[in-house]
């Protein structure tokens, strides 16, 4: 079967900017968590969404958002992009929660 | 902040020898660990989740096991090869989950041949 998908893979932008991003999850998981993957901070959980509803949140300032779709299908907006947002952003899906996630592929986000 | 702590940072094990490093965590309201290996220019993957004080878990030649009393877990590779050349990362879940995972800053285990 497929796996997670993420869109698109790479991305510039400069500050102030905002950025969405895209995950779709494997077919019939309805678990999507988002992750921050930065060289000083180590992979950091950002939020979880499960049946469109986030359960779970990290300690991320409110620039950083969510939203989830029927098809489980998920996207992520930082909005007023600082340099130090530049990351790779991971997706993972499952059925449930944490437990067994398939991961993407990750967009490389960089901030100029 | 739940802190979880990996060592060592990184490490060079011949190929054919085995290895283990350790994860650490606060054993307070503790709901499963996890651990994941993450190969250059590729997804982290899932290889174990685990849960209750004692367990064990094995894949192929690598194993772990958790002591949450004392808030630790060690991932063991029998019989190294390159191809086990990775990060190892581990990540706490407490709260029922509630809180999400907290990620350790993994061991990077590099096999020489």
């Amino acid at each position: 079967k497929a796996g997670v998908t993420q869109t698109p893979r790479y991305l510039i932008k400069t500050r102030g900017q905002q950025v969405t991003l895209s995950c779709s999850p494997i077919s019939g998981h309805r678990s999507v968590s988002w992750y921050q993957q930065t060289p000083g901070q180590g992979l950091q959980f950002l939020f979880e969404y499960f049946s469109e509803t986030q359960r779970n949140k990290g300690n991320f300032p409110g620039r950083f958002s969510g939203r989830q779709f029927s098809n489980s299908r998920s996207e992520m907006n930082v909005s007023t992009l600082e340099l130090g947002d530049s990351a790779l952003y991971l997706c993972a899906s499952s059925f449930e929660g944490f437990e067994t996630q398939y991961f993407g592929p990750g967009t490389r986000l960089l901030v100029l | 902040i739940l802190n979880v702590e990996q060592s060592p940072q990184s490490l060079h094990v011949q190929e054919g020898d085995s290895t283990n490093f350790t994860c650490s965590f606060p054993s307070s309201n503790f709901y499963a660990l996890h651990w994941y290996r993450w190969e250059t220019a590729k997804s982290p993957e899932a290889l174990f989740v685990m849960t209750l004080n004692g367990d064990e878990k094995k894949k192929g030649q690598i194993s772990a096991t958790l002591n949450t009393k004392e808030g630790y877990s060690y991932l063991y590779i029998k019989g190294s090869q390159p191809e086990d050349s990775a990060t190892y990362l581990c990540a706490c879940e407490t709260g029922g989950g509630a809180d999400g995972l907290t990620f350790g800053k993994g061991t990077h285990l590099i096999i020489q041949p």
